[in-house]
């Protein structure tokens, strides 16, 4: 079964730190997608990637937020100054539309103190 | 816009009670995805499901069934005999023509044994 890897699986930050959230959709798959989901609440639209850019983003992701494919493989989320409030599940996911489903990495928990 | 509304919270049942975790939609758009999905403790999201919407055959899968009923917009999700293993939150989720899914709130099962 093809699967979406993260890294990392968890990390602790300081407040202010930047933080570099990592995913490796399946290969064959045009969308990416970045969920949020603090804990013990829905799982939340962050930002979709298609064709190299950004196709639609949420109100959480502001400025301090920004996506990246660098070379054709990551597909990485970076968030520049991290808040208390940045704390959560972060989950990676790609589909190709014509595909069976989404499907989602397996989170990286961040937890910034 | 597009909206997935799991008015149930948390159920608790009793080990081998059948469940139905109710899921009601909204969108616009004539060609939507029907998902679902599991996360357990451990934190991931599990798919179980994806159903077209033009497609409104109902769907077995061990103790899993799933019943779309286009006129209701309605996706409910029933497991037959359940087991402690099925603890979990499940969750809903709606993709229309952008391809982005939206996700309900999450219905929090609770099976005692």
């Amino acid at each position: 079964e093809p699967e979406v890897t993260q890294t990392p699986s968890h990390q602790v930050t300081q407040m202010g730190q930047e933080v570099i959230l990592r995913c490796v959709p399946i290969s064959n798959h045009l969308y990416f997608y970045w969920y949020r989901q603090i804990l013990g609440q829905k799982v939340e639209f962050l930002v979709s990637f298609y064709n190299n850019e950004i196709s639609e983003k949420s109100e959480i992701f502001d400025d301090q937020f920004s996506v990246e494919r660098p070379d054709g493989s990551n597909f990485t989320l970076k968030i520049r100054s991290t808040k208390l409030e940045d704390s959560a599940m972060y989950f990676c996911a790609s589909w190709t539309a014509s595909g069976n489903t989404i499907y989602f990495g397996e989170g990286s928990w961040l937890t910034v103190v | 816009a597009q909206k997935v509304t799991q008015a149930q919270t948390e159920i608790s049942v009793v080990e081998k009670e059948d469940v139905t975790l109710d899921c009601v939609y909204e969108t616009r758009d004539t060609t939507y995805y029907l998902f679902w999905y599991k996360q357990p403790p451990s934190g991931e999201l599990v798919f179980l499901i994806r159903r077209n919407s033009f497609d409104e055959q109902n769907e077995i899968s061990g103790r899993y069934s799933w019943n779309f009923q286009k006129s209701t917009s309605s996706f409910n999700f029933t497991i037959t005999a359940s087991q402690v293993v099925d603890s979990a939150v499940y969750f809903c989720a709606l993709a229309g023509g952008s391809y982005i899914p939206t996700f309900g709130r999450g219905t929090s099962l609770i099976v005692h044994p």
